[in-house]
């Protein structure tokens, strides 16, 4: 079955700590991975997705993420954190143009200055 | 990417009534998607819309319950009818203008329902 797990609900960070968001995925076909922020009270702002190529994505924000086929991740990472990157944080997975997206239950990231 | 505007922004509806929730997008696009985000929940895909043809609910969704109308390439409507209070969500479309884009979405419409 498709699916994607975020297993950490909440993370807290310092600011200007490294992080790293984690993230799993089961999928048939060759995955296009997406993660996406959304904060309190707004839609899904799109951070980075991975299509091919280059597994190693760079994103808006300082934000960048690792596919790893043979561990199934597309973890998302930040060299140091900013207060403003408090937020909820969305992986997914999708397929064809045409597929639908499959989200993972997302981390709530709490930044302390 | 594409630019779409979601309204309304948020409604408080009283039980048994319905609501109506339009998305316009300011190119041509495909396909069209509904989600519902329940409070504290991630996203669930309710349908997706294209033009000229009925929309495809997921599994626990019903066209009765969330009929969905994609009269053109750039807008759709989704409206949540008999409303209870379980539908209390967040409700977000999303497209993709060009494949590899990435998917955008809607502002979304956070509704209450009492």
């Amino acid at each position: 079955a498709q699916s994607v797990t975020q297993p950490d609900i909440h993370i807290t960070v310092s600011e200007g700590a490294s992080l790293e968001l984690r993230c799993n995925y089961s999928y048939g076909a060759t995955p296009y991975l997406f993660w996406y922020v959304q904060s309190p009270g707004q839609g899904l702002q799109l951070l980075l997705k991975y299509f091919s190529g280059d597994t190693l994505v760079q994103g808006i924000k300082g934000f960048e993420a690792e596919f790893k086929r043979s561990q199934s991740s597309f973890n998302l990472r930040k060299p140091s954190v900013h207060w403003s990157d408090a937020a909820e944080y969305f992986c997914a997975v999708g397929g064809a143009s045409t597929d639908k997206l499959i989200f993972g239950t997302g981390t709530r990231l709490q930044v302390f200055p | 990417s594409a630019v779409i505007s979601q309204k309304p922004s948020r409604d408080i509806c009283q039980r048994g009534t319905s609501l109506t929730i339009q998305c316009q997008v300011d190119s041509q696009v495909t396909m069209m998607f509904w989600y519902r985000q329940q409070p504290g929940q991630s996203l669930t895909l309710i349908a997706t819309a294209n033009q000229g043809s009925e929309a495809t609910y997921e599994s626990g969704f019903v066209i009765d319950k969330f009929p969905i109308s994609r009269p053109n390439l750039t807008f759709s409507t989704l409206t949540v009818s008999n409303m209870s209070p379980e539908d209390s969500s967040i409700y977000l479309c999303s497209v993709e203008k060009d494949f590899g884009d990435g998917y955008t979405f809607g502002s979304g419409t956070r509704l209450t329902v009492v």
